[in-house]
């Protein structure tokens, strides 16, 4: 069964300091993954996805296919990076599974 | 652009009534969805439409049915509420853009059922 799982509910770092959103999927196939974000008050919103190799907001997100993960980080974390994050996997047929998400409070 | 709209933003609704949650988006994007948001669960498809006249059940369609009016509207209806259907409902809708298929949400509407 396709499966996307992020292991912490709530992740809470200092301002400055790394971040590390964890994300592990399970897929038989070829992972498409994103990371989709949404802050206090606003949509979500997608953030980034593997398939384009980007860094969005200082935040990265590399796909190992040998761990079946896609955690994001980032090296220095702002205090509005506060927000709800999810993990989501393509599941074909251009549907999406979302893991449980993981919501980050960055501390001043 | 207004992208995806939802009403009506917030409700609350006692056991066994009937709503209809409406959803627009003018992106004319082929593909609409409907998901649950609760705490712990994250997102949860209920239906979808990949295309105007076509609906799918998604993971958790229990309780729901579902209406592609055109290719804009999707709408959503709760034909007995239960409280077990207490919840944040979002759509969005989806296009190829190149890359990959980007969903597009609307704001949400805050279901309580008593």
């Amino acid at each position: 069964a396709q499966r996307v799982t992020q292991p912490e509910k709530l992740l809470s770092v200092f301002k400055g300091a790394p971040v590390e959103l964890k994300c592990n999927y399970s897929y038989s196939g070829s992972p498409e993954l994103f990371w989709y974000v949404q802050y206090s008050r606003q949509r979500l919103q997608l953030l980034l996805r593997h398939i384009s190799r980007e860094s969005i907001k200082g935040f990265t997100a590399d796909l190992n296919k040998g761990e079946t993960s896609f955690h994001l980080k980032k090296p220095f974390a702002q205090e509005e990076d506060s927000a709800m994050y999810y993990c989501a996997l393509h599941q074909g047929a251009q549907k999406l599974v979302f893991g449980q998400g993981t919501r980050l409070t960055i501390n001043p | 652009n207004a992208g995806v709209t939802q009403t009506p933003k917030f409700q609350v609704l006692k056991t066994g009534q009937s709503m209809t949650l409406q959803c627009a988006q003018d992106m004319n994007h082929n593909s609409m969805y409907w998901y649950r948001q609760d705490p712990g669960m994250g997102l949860r498809l209920i239906y979808y439409s990949a295309s105007e006249g076509t609906t799918d059940k998604g993971e958790v369609p229990n309780g729901y049915n579902v209406s592609r009016l055109n290719k804009r509207e999707f709408s959503l209806r709760l034909e007995s509420a239960a409280p077990s259907q207490t919840s944040v409902y979002f759509c969005a809708s989806s296009e190829w853009d190149r890359v990959s298929y980007e969903q597009y949400f609307g704001p949400g509407t805050r279901l309580t059922v008593t």
